[in-house]
Order: structure tokens, then sequence, then C-alpha cells
């Protein structure tokens, strides 16, 4: 199985200051179709994961632009260039290039 | 607006088999355009894609449940079920149901509906 692992586990940002999250690979996620199989979620409480962004870089429909996901081959990054109180939750990077699907142990956002 | 509903016992007892069915309201689940997913959540294992069933029923399983789960599609009842045999306290998890787009590819994990989740507890 392809491992996910995701750093840091927790983060404790101020209103309108940038955050960062990285998410490695054991393998790589880059397919000879040129795209690379990299998705993350936010998960809030008492809800399921909801799609942030896919295939690397790709924002979901209605996705604020200051969610950018970036990285490549193994070392990915999810950034929130100013984070807002509805930001909070868990993060989680997920893996689509091997069956079985994997995700990262996810990363706590909360606000300061 | 589609909607996806999981149902099922809240508790089943260790050995048994746990059946869980996710209907599809507001669309069809006949149209062939999406991988129909089961992922689950427990806190020790965090989030587990179990396995999913695209096309005319070809599924896709985590090799480590592969033995014990089988997901099937009912399209008259509109609706996929999931199955997991032999069950322990280890199998004790919130259980989504999801879609992907199969215009995504087969590499996609572009999961754009989920399910609210259902708690499935194994205990005596």
């Amino acid at each position: 199985d392809i491992v996910m692992t995701q750093s840091p586990l927790s983060l404790s940002v101020t209103p309108g200051q940038p955050a960062s999250i990285s998410c490695k690979s054991s393998q790589s996620l880059l397919h000879s179709d040129g795209k690379t199989y990299l998705y993350w979620y936010l998960q809030k409480p008492g809800q399921p994961p909801r799609l942030l962004v896919y295939e690397l870089f790709n924002r979901f429909f209605g996705v604020p632009d200051r969610f950018s996901g970036s990285g490549s081959g193994t070392d990915f990054t999810l950034k929130i260039s100013r984070v807002e109180a509805e930001d909070v939750g868990i993060y989680y990077c997920m893996q689509s290039m091997q069956v079985p699907r994997t995700f990262g142990q996810g990363t706590k956002v909360e606000i300061k | 607006q589609v909607q996806l509903q999981e149902s099922g016992p809240g508790l089943v007892k260790p050995s048994q088999t746990l059946s869980l069915t996710c209907t599809v309201s507001g669309g069809s689940i006949n149209s062939g355009a999406f991988y129909w997913t089961w992922i689950r959540q427990s806190a020790g294992k965090g989030l587990e894609w179990i396995g999913r069933i695209y096309a005319s029923g070809t599924t896709n399983y985590n090799p480590s449940l592969k033995s014990r789960v089988t997901i099937s599609v009912d399209t008259t009842s509109n609706l996929f079920s999931l199955k997991l045999t032999s069950v322990t306290a280890s199998d004790t998890a919130v259980y989504y149901c999801a879609r992907a787009p199969w215009a995504n590819g087969w590499y996609t994990s572009y999961y754009d509906l989920w399910g609210r989740g259902t708690l499935v507890t194994v205990s005596s």
C-alpha cells in the first residue's frame, strides 16, 4: 500500500495568517498520463469529508482561491493563504494511484 | 439534487456479517456514470477505502478486506450495498458511501458526493 504521511498533525492559526500542510507519499503519484493523483479533503465535525483539491492543484467547485495545492512526485503541500474561521477542521490528503486508495492521518486546523 | 443515504444495523455481533445499503435519491444509479464507493472511518485506522463498484458490476476491493467484502448494486431499488463477513471489533467504524464520476478515469478519487455516514459497532 502507498503510505501517506502528513505533517504537522495539528496547527493553530491566527485568522488572516497563512497555513501550510505537508503530505508525503511512499511512492510517486505522478502517472504517465501527466496527472498527479493526489487529493485534499476537509472534514468538519459530524460531517463526511468534502473535496477541496483534486489531481494535485485543481480546486473543486466553490472552493475559495485562498486554497492551493502544489508539489510533485512524492511531496505535496496544501496552502491556505489567509485562514478564516470556517477553515477549521481536519485536512486529509489521499492518493489515487493504486488500489487501495489511502489517506494521510489528517491535520487538525484550529483558530487561535 | 442527488443524495446518498446509508442505512443498516448500528450493532453487529462479532463473527457475523455487516450489511449496509446506500440509497441514491434524485438520480439513477444505473447511469453507469459513477464509481460507487464505500469508505470507513475509525479512531484507530482513520479513513480507510473499502472498495467500489462501477460499469456492469466491476469491483475493486481493498486487498486487506477482499476476502470478506462484497459490494453490489441493486438497480431496481436504486441502491448499492456493502457486505462484510466475519466482523470483529476492529470493523467498528463510521461507514460512508460516496460517488466519483466515471468520466474522470480509473484513477479518480474525485468524491464529489458523500452520504452522512452510519456508525456500526461490533460488539456482543
